[in-house]
């Protein structure tokens, strides 16, 4: 089975924290994505990632940045946290020879205050 | 851009109806076309899909239909059960060379199965 594992399913942080949300994926799948989910929004893609190294802007990128220096690995950081970044997150990964099935980690939402 | 609209935005059935929930895409070179499940506080999870040379899949109660000229795809729940209860998002892809594996992702139904 694909596992995705996000660090921390519940987090609160202060305005202007830097905040690093973690995505782990073991099954060597070259594409990684995060989205963040709010009411009534759906799934809005932030940014993602098609090899290590690479990552490409999503539909609303501003106010965020990615890592992914190992393939497993796909890191969000939010350089000064707000309090619009309330959110649920929620990672992705997906291998693009299975057609473009995503699978999903558990979500991390966070909070800032 | 590319645009995936979805509707209704939510859907209230009794149980052992049927649910339709419909989008359309704008992207004509999109080819595949999944349909993910995400039940409350849990993560969403892929229920069925199609591609572009299918105009219909089944897989028991569930169902995809596609409509390449109009740009349409549908999902069908037939006899629902209160199990089915969730929000349902569609999206669309292009698959195949040089793709990078993006879906574009409908708003997303909220279905009720009331008992």
């Amino acid at each position: 089975d694909v596992k995705v594992t996000q660090s921390s399913r519940y987090l609160v942080k202060r305005t202007g924290e830097k905040v690093f949300l973690e995505c782990v994926q073991d099954m060597d799948h070259e594409n990684m994505f995060w989205y963040r989910q709010d009411p009534g929004l759906g799934l809005r893609l932030i940014y993602f990632s098609y090899d290590v190294k690479m990552k490409e802007k999503g539909d609303i990128p501003e106010g965020y940045s990615v890592s992914r220096e190992k393939k497993e690995r796909f890191s969000l950081i939010l350089e000064s946290a707000s309090t619009n970044q309330t959110s649920m997150y929620l990672c992705a990964s997906s291998d693009t020879r299975a057609k473009n099935i995503q699978y999903f980690g558990a979500g991390t939402r966070l909070s800032v205050l | 851009g590319e645009n995936v609209e979805q509707h209704p935005s939510t859907l209230s059935v009794q149980e052992g109806d049927s649910a339709v929930i419909k989008c359309t895409y704008s992207d004509s070179a999109s080819n595949y076309f999944p349909w993910y499940k995400q039940e409350l506080g849990k993560r969403p999870q892929l229920i069925i899909d199609i591609r572009s040379n299918v105009g219909e899949k089944k897989d028991q109660r569930i169902a995809v239909t596609l409509n390449k000229t109009a740009k349409h795809f549908s999902l069908h729940i037939t006899e629902t059960q209160p199990e089915d209860s969730a929000v349902y998002f569609c999206a669309a892809s292009k698959w195949g060379s040089s793709n990078t594996g993006k879906l574009i992702f409908g708003q997303g139904t909220t279905l009720q199965v009331k008992p």
